[in-house]
């Protein structure tokens, strides 16, 4: 079973705040995608990266930076943190589209 | 967007009962993925439907797709409380990214 990790899994920072959430897959999946969940919405994509070093823009990507390190790792960064970036984060993994694994999310609250 | 009108955003029925979900979407797709998330989880692959299968079924589950009309449904036979959770439609741009729906929130009652 393909797996996803995230961290942290909350987090609360104050408007102008620097935060970082990191996720890590195991899979060697090439494919590493960025969501956010607001309630009564479904995910929206931020950022995404087919490997090490590459950084693709997706449809919600004001506001928030993404790093790519290593084919396990991927981050995102929200370098002065609004009220309107609290949300529910998740990470997903994939070789492609076709099936995406899901990290078990970090809650965001911006004060 | 690459939605048109989201269908039920809510369903409660009854353990036992068949329920059907339905999705439309705008824009040119040949799959379209069905995920379930339940409550404290991310979501989870449960049925994947290409331009060239109109239906397929996996257990329980049933989806159908109508490229014609932009359409796809979800369907559960004799569904059971364990059903319960968060199930989005989304379409794959071809360009391994996918665009999730707004998703229907399924109560089962037992």
């Amino acid at each position: 079973e393909a797996a996803v990790t995230q961290s942290p899994r909350n987090k609360v920072t104050v408007t102008g705040g620097n935060v970082t959430l990191s996720c890590r897959q195991t899979n060697s999946h090439n494919y590493m995608y960025w969501y956010r969940q607001d309630t009564g919405h479904g995910l929206r994509l931020i950022h995404y990266s087919y490997g090490a070093g590459n950084l693709q823009i997706g449809d919600v990507p004001d506001g928030y930076k993404a790093t790519r390190t290593t084919q396990e790792d991927f981050f995102l960064l929200l370098e002065l943190a609004s009220p309107s970036q609290t949300s529910l984060y998740f990470c997903a993994s994939g070789q492609s589209s076709y099936e995406q694994y899901f990290g078990p999310g970090t809650r965001l609250t911006v004060l | 967007s690459q939605w048109g009108e989201e269908n039920l955003q809510a369903l409660s029925i009854q353990e036992g009962e068949d329920v059907t979900m339905n999705c439309s979407y705008k824009t040119y797709t040949t799959v379209v993925h069905w995920y379930r998330q339940d409550s404290g989880r991310g979501p989870a692959l449960i049925i994947l439907i290409r331009s060239n299968e109109r239906e397929k079924r996996s257990g329980r589950l049933r989806a159908t797709l109508d490229t014609s009309s932009q359409s796809s449904s979800l369907s559960i036979t004799a569904a059971q409380c364990e059903d319960t959770a968060v199930y989005f439609c989304a379409t794959d741009d071809n360009n391994n990214r996918i665009f999730f729906g707004d998703g229907t929130q399924l109560v089962v009652k037992p």
